[in-house]
Order: structure tokens, then C-alpha cells, then sequence
């Protein structure tokens, strides 16, 4: 079946950097854009920006523009996202979650989450 | 795109016809897609494109609406069901999301 697995759950000092794993199978990975989204503790759901698996092109909402980077490897089917130079505020779950249909800008299926604490 | 629900939260029975309300702040045509969301799980897709149930999701749940204001509806709530909603654009980047609604039990 589609799904996507995430990586465990990370603790990081401020200033240090994290690498969240999203791994996709049960389908083409190139044929679906990947969708990263935080929510910080308590808090609702705010879309990160989107990777276009075809063409490995990152789209980053504003506000996640410097220190988000998105990235694939298409050879494992896998899609990253690196937060550098982390400070408490990136204190949050973040998502992996790819586009319902071919163009389709909504959200299924979902990872599991990734905590990543900074403290 | 800021989006609003209502209400934030609600107190409900099981057996009871819930509707929650989204509002888009400009149009939006009917770019409008629902989750749901228990604690400590992933958000899961209910309807897009307003109106279109995910395979899967019981016909319990209905979506409405088009322009700026949409709705979503569960008939005949279930123990399963008291989870948060969110609401979502998928009109124009940034996709953007409203605050959610809590359906707890009465």
C-alpha cells in the first residue's frame, strides 16, 4: 500500500543541525511532489513547502527560506529535510506528506510525525 | 490565504449531526480539503476539492461549499469521531490551514 515512514525522534542542542528521513513506497515516488509540514507543540498545522520529485526542485513557504532544506534521493525512494542551525522555537513534529493525486495540492498519505526537541 | 472555523471547539454525543464551518479570506473556489486529527497521530484526509470523500473515510462525513465558505458534517457521530478538524486551502501557495475545531464528548 502508499505510505510514508519517517525517521525517529530527534533531541538537539540550539545551533546544531537535524536530518528528518521520509521514506515513500507503494508507488512511483517521481510522480508525486512531497509536502513537509511543522506543528509546534499545542499548536495547528503550518505547510513548510513542497519538493517536486520529478524535477528535484524545492518550493519553500516563506518563513522557512535559509535554514529548511529540502532534498531526495530518488535511488531509495526518499525524501530529507535538513533545519540548521536549530533553535528552540524549531521545537515541534514535523511531517512528510505527499500530494493526494498527480497536481492535487492536498495531503495523503501522511508520515508518522518526527519530533525533533531543542534544548 | 487566512483561514477561519468554527466553532474552535464543540461538546458532543455519539448520535449526534455535527457541522463545523470554514471560512477562506478570498476566494477559493472549492480548493478546500479536510483532516482530522487524533492525539499523537498524524493528520488523515477526510474530503478534497470540498466535497469528494477519501477512499476509505465512512459516508458519515460530508464536505460543502465553494467561494469562501465551506462546511463539514458528520452524521450520526461515532466514538471514533472526537478528534480536531482542520480545514485546508490548496487554491494558492502558501497552503495554508485554519486553527482547527475539537469535537470532544458531552
Amino acid at each position: 500500500q502508499v505510505q510514508v515512514v519517517q525517521s525517529g525522534a530527534e533531541l538537539k542542542k540550539p545551533g546544531a543541525s537535524v536530518t528528518v528521513s521520509c521514506k515513500a513506497s507503494g508507488y512511483t515516488f517521481t510522480e508525486y511532489a512531497m509536502n513537509w509540514l511543522r506543528q509546534a507543540p499545542g499548536q495547528g498545522l503550518e505547510w513548510m513547502g513542497t519538493m517536486n520529485t520529478k524535477r528535484e526542485s524545492p518550493t519553500y513557504a516563506q518563513g522557512f527560506r535559509g535554514r529548511f532544506v529540502f532534498s531526495l534521493d530518488t535511488s531509495v525512494n526518499t525524501a530529507y529535510l535538513q533545519i540548521n542551525n536549530l533553535t528552540t522555537e524549531d521545537t515541534a513534529v514535523y511531517y512528510c506528506a505527499r500530494d493526494g493525486a498527480v497536481a492535487g495540492n492536498w495531503f495523503d498519505p501522511w508520515g508518522q510525525g518526527t519530533l525533533v526537541t531543542v534544548s | 490565504i487566512e483561514m477561519t472555523q468554527s466553532p474552535s471547539s464543540l461538546s458532543a454525543s455519539v448520535g449526534d449531526r455535527v457541522t463545523i464551518t470554514c471560512r477562506a479570506g478570498q476566494f477559493i473556489a472549492t480548493y478546500l480539503n479536510w483532516y482530522q486529527q487524533k492525539p499523537g497521530k498524524a493528520p488523515k484526509l477526510l474530503i478534497y476539492l470540498a466535497s469528494t470523500l477519501q477512499n476509505g473515510v465512512p459516508s458519515r462525513f460530508t464536505g460543502g461549499g465553494s467561494g469562501t465558505d465551506f462546511t463539514l458534517t458528520i452524521d450520526s457521530l461515532q466514538p471514533e469521531d472526537f478528534a480536531t478538524y482542520y480545514c485546508q486551502q490548496s487554491y494558492f501557495t502558501p497552503f495554508t490551514f485554519g486553527p482547527g475545531t475539537t469535537v470532544d464528548i458531552k
